[in-house]
């Protein structure tokens, strides 16, 4: 299976950018690089996914590396509703596209 | 739009039963997601369904199953609950099985098998 590699745990303070690593060395041309996340007590949540190009949306932007082997969740504000469990996927159509989470990053933000 | 709907939220069994969850999905979604999610292994793919069709596996035990139907609501079934299968199983739906296409994932059901 696709595997990426995210830090356990990072930390942040409200208000301040904060930038989520995601290493992903084995990832092929046809991978989709998706990031879910997931509040305390609640199911997963879609914030951003790209191909080869960074993307913006009104959660986050996603930056890729030229080679595509890691990526870069970027939330420009954190605020204290961002704190969650943040999943780097790779959705792979040799494995049929299904999400396959590893352990994520516990992001933990201060006021 | 409503989002996507699992009952029950919560259940407990007994070790040998078997338990049938149910999901809904976004009125207009065709594919039809469930992982199971514990402690230990984190978030597991279980199977995809897309208009009635299992469209991709899992590595789990044949005890899990599932199903869909022509209105896109899908069950899940575990036959011969062992304490192992206590988890919360999520759904999640989306529009089609286009890998570009984002889930929407339900709250969940926990089951606990005692």
């Amino acid at each position: 299976d696709a595997k990426t590699t995210q830090p356990n745990s990072m930390e942040s303070n409200e208000e301040e950018p904060v930038h989520l690593p995601c290493n992903h060395s084995t990832i092929s041309g046809t991978d989709y690089i998706h990031w879910y996340r997931q509040l305390p007590s609640q199911g997963p949540e879609y914030v951003i996914h790209g191909l080869t190009s960074n993307v913006n949306n009104r959660m986050a932007s996603l930056a890729i590396a030229e080679d595509r082997k890691s990526s870069t969740l970027i939330l420009h504000r954190a605020t204290l509703r961002d704190a969650a469990v943040y999943y780097c996927i790779l959705r792979a159509p040799i494995q049929g596209g299904k999400l396959i989470f590893g352990q994520g990053t516990e992001l933990s933000v201060k006021p | 739009k409503a989002g996507v709907t699992q009952t029950p939220r919560y259940l407990i069994k007994t070790r040998g039963q078997q338990v049938t969850l149910s999901c809904s999905p976004i009125s207009g979604h065709r594919s039809v997601s469930w992982y199971q999610q514990t402690p230990g292994q984190g978030l597991q793919f279980l199977f995809e369904y897309f208009s009635e069709t299992q469209r991709n596996k899992g590595n789990f035990p044949g005890r899990f199953s599932g199903r869909q139907f022509s209105n896109s609501r899908s069950e899940m079934n575990v036959s011969t609950l062992e304490l192992g299968d206590s988890a919360l199983y999520l759904c999640a739906s989306s529009l089609n099985s286009d890998f570009s296409n984002e889930q929407f994932f339900g709250p969940g059901t926990r089951l606990t098998v005692l």
